[in-house]
């Protein structure tokens, strides 16, 4: 199975910062089949970005993906008080599915 | 709008069964997966399986083969995870979530469902 690996494990910054979060696969990512999600505390994660840049529905365009066949990049360009959260990519792209550790973006 | 609503948080003992269920509204709920995903506290997210609502075609991750089932009621248009053998290590939030049969991400995804093993 692809193995996901994000880094930092943990980002410190303060708002209207840019902040850039990786994601590094074991193997190539069929087709930048690829997604990022933001988990708050308490709550379900919620899909941001799909096959690699796409934003998803009500995603704003602070919100940022990049990247291709190992190396993929989350972007926020300018993070806003309800940005800091655990982002986490997922490969969907082959079986089975896997997810990364995931990035904390807490508050400097 | 589109809305997976799970059911309440459970405490079961170590070797019971616990079943999760998923209720979906605002879309047809024959033409998207239904996946599982659980996540211990404090950890990242673990996938278990999917179901295909429509024919109930499922595939689970290796690790829960043989102790995690997963069907469907498509009148009321409710999917369910049932995990047998319980023991501590299968406390976690198990999440129910949306797939797309083309594309194939999550979204969205449910409240997520407690459920704690101990004796």
């Amino acid at each position: 199975e692809i193995v996901l690996t994000q880094s930092p494990g943990t980002l410190s910054l303060s708002p209207g910062e840019r902040a850039t979060l990786s994601c590094r696969a074991s193997q190539s990512v069929s087709s930048s089949y690829l997604a990022w999600y933001q988990q708050k505390p308490g709550q379900a994660p919620r899909l941001l970005i799909y096959g690699a840049s796409s934003r998803a529905t009500g995603i704003p365009d602070r919100f940022s993906g990049s990247g291709s066949g190992t190396d993929f990049t989350l972007t926020i360009s300018r993070l806003e008080p309800e940005d800091f959260a655990v982002y986490y990519c997922q490969q969907y792209g082959s079986s089975p599915t896997t997810f990364g550790g995931g990035t904390k973006v807490e508050i400097k | 709008q589109v809305q997976l609503v799970q059911s309440g948080a459970e405490v079961k003992k170590p070797g019971a069964s616990v079943k999760v269920s998923c209720k979906a509204s605002g879309y047809t709920f024959t033409s998207y997966d239904i996946n599982w995903v659980r996540q211990a506290t404090g950890q990242g997210l673990e996938w278990m399986g999917w179901m295909n609502p429509n024919s109930g075609n499922t595939g689970y991750a290796q690790k829960f083969q043989g102790r995690v089932t997963m069907t469907r009621n498509t009148s009321i248009s409710t999917a369910y995870m049932e995990l047998s053998s319980l023991r501590s290590e299968d406390t976690a939030v198990y999440y129910c979530a949306r797939r797309r049969r083309t594309g194939r991400w999550f979204d969205p995804w449910g409240q997520g469902t407690l459920v704690t093993v101990s004796s």
